[in-house]
């Protein structure tokens, strides 16, 4: 089975700008986490689909959405970019409806310049 | 507030011998625990999990020990391998939180020396 894929893997934006990440889960997967992870504050959760609908959201300011489509594949948005937006971008897919081991893709290293 | 702490941010070891890895939490509705393995320019791999209805897990070189009481857990690897050389990621979900939501400590750098 194809992991999970990530797509871009590396992203160069200015400030100001917006970003569209894209996350393809392991086939039959239906939940889908974001993270970001930087130096300083480490792994932190974003938000998880499921089903097409958003089930947890962690505490990211609004430039930060996401979306699921039918297919399971997702997609996250950052409007605004700031510096501080700058990170590494992990998307995981898990096979169960809660609680279930999370199997993560390479990521996306967006830089904002 | 950090809900999940690794305090050891490195640690080293010689090839062969045991790899220790301590993961302090302070929520106490935590109760299912994970660890990941993080090569550089890689996403996380999962290793091992427990659940909090039991003290021990063990998978091949990997063992997963819960101390509820403490709120603290542990990873022992043995022996440890150069392969095992990477940043290691404890992490912890809620009991009341649908979903997959994960909160992750800050990680510790292992480096195992031939």
């Amino acid at each position: 089975k194809a992991g999970v894929t990530q797509t871009p893997r590396y992203l160069i934006k200015t400030r100001g700008q917006q970003v569209t990440l894209s996350c393809s889960p392991i086939s039959g997967h239906r939940s889908v986490s974001w993270y970001q992870q930087t130096p300083g504050q480490g792994l932190q959760f974003l938000f998880e689909y499921f089903s097409e609908t958003q089930r947890n959201k962690g505490n990211f300011p609004g430039r930060f959405s996401g979306r699921q489509f039918s297919n399971s594949r997702s997609e996250m948005n950052v409007s605004t970019l700031e510096l501080g937006d700058s990170a590494l971008y992990l998307c995981a897919s898990s096979p169960v409806v809660a609680r279930g081991t999370q199997y993560f893709g390479p990521g996306t290293r967006l830089l904002v310049l | 507030d950090q809900q999940v702490k690794q305090n050891s941010p490195s640690l080293s070891v010689q090839e062969g011998r045991i790899s220790i890895l301590n993961c302090d939490y302070t929520n106490s509705m935590f109760d299912y625990f994970l660890w990941y393995k993080k090569y550089p320019a890689e996403g996380p791999t999962f290793l091992i999990s427990i659940s909090s209805i039991k003290d021990k897990n063990e998978d091949g070189r990997f063992t997963v020990f819960l101390n509820k009481s403490a709120k603290h857990l542990s990873l022992h690897i043995v022996p440890s391998q150069p392969g095992d050389s990477a940043v290691y990621f404890c992490a912890a979900s809620e009991a009341k939180a649908a979903g997959n939501k994960l909160t992750f400590g800050g990680g510790t750098r292992v480096l195992v020396k031939p």
